[in-house]
């Protein structure tokens, strides 16, 4: 079945670059997703990107997709002690109406 | 900004109670879901319903689960006879159709089983 694995924990520095790696195992996901958890909020979408681009960038997100190798990653640039949180890696086969399939995801721990 | 939201925010419950999850999806979205999330463990999906049916479950949906949408605005999650597998973080999520390719998440409700 489907499957994304992510990994559990990231350290870093304020004022770093934090790099949030992804893979999945269904090569019919379309659309790959970032979500970001704060404590006690729900799930908040940071950005998404389709399976037939390479690269999506949003102010200090930049979402790389390798799609031969089925890794997704999220960088964050400049990273703030606000960003601290968890972030979830999802896919789905379909826009909205697909269940989305999560990673466990990667606590951020930024280190002023 | 039209928010998700559930309550209540946490449920201890005794196993073998009855429990039911409440969430307001956001007024204009169509779609309905239910994902919960055991702790340690990935989200996992549960539930869809559309235009007051389900509209896909998962395996982990079973007998024991329901959902209902009694009103034009709650929408709720029913375990009849609660185990203490069942603990978990239950969120409910709407989506509103068209020209989106978001899922807007409510804050979760943590249900306890003792």
């Amino acid at each position: 079945g489907e499957d994304v694995e992510q990994s559990l924990f990231l350290s870093v520095r304020e004022g770093d670059s934090s790099v949030i790696n992804c893979t999945y195992t269904d090569s019919s996901s379309t659309y790959l997703y970032w979500y970001k958890q704060e404590p006690g909020a729900g799930l908040q979408l940071l950005t998404y990107i389709f399976s037939n681009m390479d690269m999506k960038q949003d102010q200090r997100l930049t979402v790389l997709l390798n799609k031969k190798d089925k890794h997704l990653s999220l960088r964050i640039a400049d990273t703030q002690t606000g960003d601290s949180a968890i972030y979830f890696c999802a896919e789905s086969m379909d826009s909205g109406n697909t269940p989305l399939v999560f990673g466990k995801g990667t606590r951020l721990s930024v280190i002023a | 900004e039209p928010e998700v939201t559930q309550t209540p925010s946490h449920q201890v419950t005794q196993m073998g109670q009855e429990v039911i999850l409440r969430c307001v999806p956001i007024s204009n979205h169509l779609y309905f879901y239910w994902y919960r999330q055991i702790l340690g463990q990935k989200v996992e999906f549960l539930v869809s319903f559309y235009n007051n049916e389900i509209s896909e479950k998962s395996e982990i949906f079973d007998d024991q689960f329901s959902v209902e949408r009694p009103d034009g605005s709650n929408f709720t999650l029913k375990i009849r006879s609660t185990k203490l597998e069942d603990s978990a973080m239950y969120f409910c999520a709407s989506w509103v159709v068209r020209d989106s390719y978001e899922q807007y998440f409510g804050p979760g409700t943590r249900l306890t089983v003792t």
